[in-house]
């Protein structure tokens, strides 16, 4: 029962490289988010999806970009890092249909840490 | 998604009932209270949710106003183990929802 598994769980990252991060799941949820996290702040999404296939913007999507060819995998790439990117990055599935109704809560990843120097 | 109103911080003492205020006054008829919090360099951790009806599972105790503008969440033995930001958060399930967004939380030390 591994819920929502994030890799890597830590990355160096040197000015402009660039990497991808990955998010899976395997709780049949419709929905995928990335969120990232800076010290003393709170969460702030990146980008989200609502079904394979489909991903749209959240709060700061610049230099982020996505995709979720499958429904249990959730791509974040970062083309050209830049040390604004220093972050935690946190992955979350929810929402799926069951015998007694819907799930609605979400589930988050542990995390990944990424610096970029 | 309705905003919502929180303290930034409080304390408590372990073993004791610990009462997290929310305030929604802009909440919908569809929109549903949940409540998470995250424990220091983890993921947050889904706690409990509701709509009108009080809720109670093993972690908490959700008590939503009878005009459901706010809601109080209710750890009622807090331990040190408790210590996290918990999020109150709105939200409808409508085919047009489907942002996840939090706010800036409750910082709650337990303390010995």
């Amino acid at each position: 029962n591994a819920g929502v598994t994030q890799t890597p769980k830590f990355r160096v990252l040197k000015t402009g490289q660039s990497m991808t991060l990955l998010c899976a799941q395997d709780m049949n949820h419709e929905y995928m988010y990335w969120y990232r996290q800076d010290p003393g702040m709170g969460l702030r999404l990146i980008h989200y999806s609502v079904g394979e296939g489909t991903t749209a913007k959240g709060e700061v999507p610049d230099g982020y970009n996505v995709s979720r060819l499958k429904k249990q995998n959730f791509l974040l790439g970062l083309e050209s890092a830049a040390p604004s990117q220093t972050s935690v990055y946190f992955c979350a599935s929810s929402y799926s249909k069951a015998a007694g109704g819907l799930n609605t809560e979400a589930f988050f990843g542990q995390g990944t840490r990424l610096t970029v120097v | 998604d309705a905003k919502t109103t929180q303290p930034p911080s409080m304390d408590c003492a372990e073993g004791r009932a610990a009462n997290l205020p929310c305030n929604h006054s802009t909440i919908s008829g569809n929109e549903y209270v949940y409540w998470y919090r995250q424990i220091h360099s983890q993921g947050p951790q889904y706690i409990i949710h509701g709509l009108k009806n009080n809720e109670t599972n093993e972690m908490a105790s959700l008590i939503i106003t009878e005009d459901r503008k706010s809601s109080t969440l209710i750890l009622p033995h807090a331990t040190l183990r408790d210590t996290a930001v918990y999020y109150c958060i709105v939200r409808a399930f409508s085919s047009n929802d489907y942002k996840l967004s939090f706010g800036a939380g409750t910082t709650v030390t337990v303390r010995a």
